[in-house]
């Protein structure tokens, strides 16, 4: 089955620095890939998503980049603020029909002023 | 994306009982999970409610553990069944909208004493 794993488990920048997630996945079939952002005591919020016939996704300050060959995907916080400040999961779809999805182990990222 | 809402928000009970987490979506959607979020952790897949067929359960999750209904496309239930002090953790249903795109309910915090 798929498998997730991502890096770093914590990270801690200074505000208006870029933050990078990394994610590697498992198995080729996957062909779906979110992003949630969780804040305290809160519910997971999809921040953005790539599926995989697209190799760069941007929205705003946030991007996700992924290489299907590597099986690796990415995200990218620029010019980073106080409330970016949360933990962050990536995401693999289980199977083709791109449903259930298996979640990385996330990181706590901290934005400091 | 939807309004979902679970019912109860949070729940502290004693070992041996069961409780039924409810959640409810406010259109129909074809696919609604059920994830468990232990304290400090990741998400992890309970199982695929489906409606009008048996659940589907990931690897580590049992029907008599976690019984699932789906009796319409706007509405299920999770029980945890025997309750141990294992089982504390927050229960998390979530809905995808289109065949990926999946957004998560506010969660359901359980505590078992």
């Amino acid at each position: 089955g798929e498998n997730v794993e991502q890096h770093p488990s914590t990270l801690s920048v200074q505000e208006g620095d870029s933050a990078v997630i990394k994610c590697t996945y498992s198995d080729s079939a996957s062909n779906y890939f979110p992003w949630y952002k969780q804040e305290l005591g809160k519910r997971p919020q999809l921040i953005i998503d790539i599926r995989s016939n697209v190799g760069e996704k941007k929205d705003q300050r946030i991007a996700v980049t992924l290489n299907k060959t590597a099986k690796h995907f990415s995200l990218h916080i620029t010019e980073t603020q106080p409330e970016d400040s949360a933990v962050y999961f990536c995401a693999a779809s289980k199977d083709q029909a791109g449903t259930a999805l298996i979640f990385g182990k996330g990181t706590t990222l901290s934005v400091s002023s | 994306s939807a309004v979902i809402s679970q019912k109860p928000s949070r729940d502290i009970c004693q070992r041996g009982t069961s409780l039924t987490i409810q959640c409810q979506v406010d259109s129909q959607v074809t696919m609604m999970f059920w994830y468990r979020q232990q304290p400090g952790q990741s998400l992890t897949l309970i199982a695929t409610a489906n409606q009008g067929s048996e659940a589907t359960y990931e690897s580590g999750f049992v029907i008599d553990k976690f019984p699932i209904s789906r009796p319409n496309l706007t509405f299920s239930t999770l029980t945890v069944s025997n309750m141990s002090p294992e089982d504390s953790s927050i229960y998390l249903c979530s809905v995808a909208l289109n065949q990926e795109t999946q957004y998560f309910g506010p969660g359901t915090r359980l505590l078992v004493l």
